[in-house]
């Protein structure tokens, strides 16, 4: 199993400004992921970090918008850039397989005015 | 592209009563499903998969390719089922990785 940290767990923002959620793994893992869960939605992959190369996006999500690192095999960070109240969101961090267990962050809950 | 629908927001049962939440998927290839859950003030978790056809906490799924569904059910419910419950289902992206695809969740409220 692995132990995920998310930080800050909560912000409120400004429109146009910048945030950066940190997640960190307690172990190492090959996967981590970025997903975000709009009020009364369905959570949604944004992307795959991958370790030492640019990240995997999802269709409808560009790295300009949402960019993402993963400088090694336990952290990772998202920034959700140039907000705006449409950004509003949960966003979640995920270590593991999507083919056996994934384990999530307890999110960082965005609010944008 | 793959789906999971959850017909159901919220599901209220009495303590002691049967519980079936349903889930219906949609996928080109061999499905591979999960039920996570969310407890009050808690992360998400997973609670079971189908591959492993093992009874957690009282709950079962079963696949059924035929009718595309993997609903979840436990015969007595109890107080601390109370969650929410997220029927997931593992597939090929686009970009060709394995990806996680969830349906929007039932709030399961057992009433004591």
């Amino acid at each position: 199993s692995a132990v995920i940290s998310q930080k800050p767990s909560r912000d409120i923002c400004q429109r146009g400004t910048s945030l950066t959620i940190q997640c960190q793994v307690d172990s190492q893992v090959t996967m981590m992921f970025w997903y975000r869960q709009q009020p009364g939605q369905s959570l949604t992959l944004i992307a795959t970090a991958n370790q030492g190369s640019e990240a995997t996006y999802e269709s409808g999500f560009v790295i300009d918008k949402f960019p993402i690192s993963r400088p090694n095999l336990t952290f990772s960070t998202l920034t959700v850039s140039n907000m705006s109240p449409e950004d509003s969101s949960i966003y979640l961090c995920s270590a593991g397989t999507a083919k056996y267990e994934q384990f999530f962050g307890p999110g960082t809950r965005l609010t944008v005015l | 592209a793959q789906r999971v629908t959850q017909p159901e927001k919220l599901l209220s049962v009495f303590k002691g009563a049967p519980v079936e939440l349903k889930c219906n998927y949609s996928y080109s290839g061999s499905p591979e499903l999960f039920w996570y859950v969310q407890y009050s003030r808690q992360r998400l978790q997973l609670l079971l998969r189908h591959i492993s056809r093992e009874s957690i906490k009282g709950f079962t799924a079963d696949l059924n390719k035929g009718e595309t569904s993997f609903h979840l059910k436990k015969p007595f419910a109890q107080e601390e089922d109370s969650a929410m419950y997220y029927c997931a289902l593992s597939g090929r992206s686009g970009a060709g990785s394995y990806q996680l695809t969830f349906g929007k969740g039932t709030k399961l409220s057992v009433i004591p």
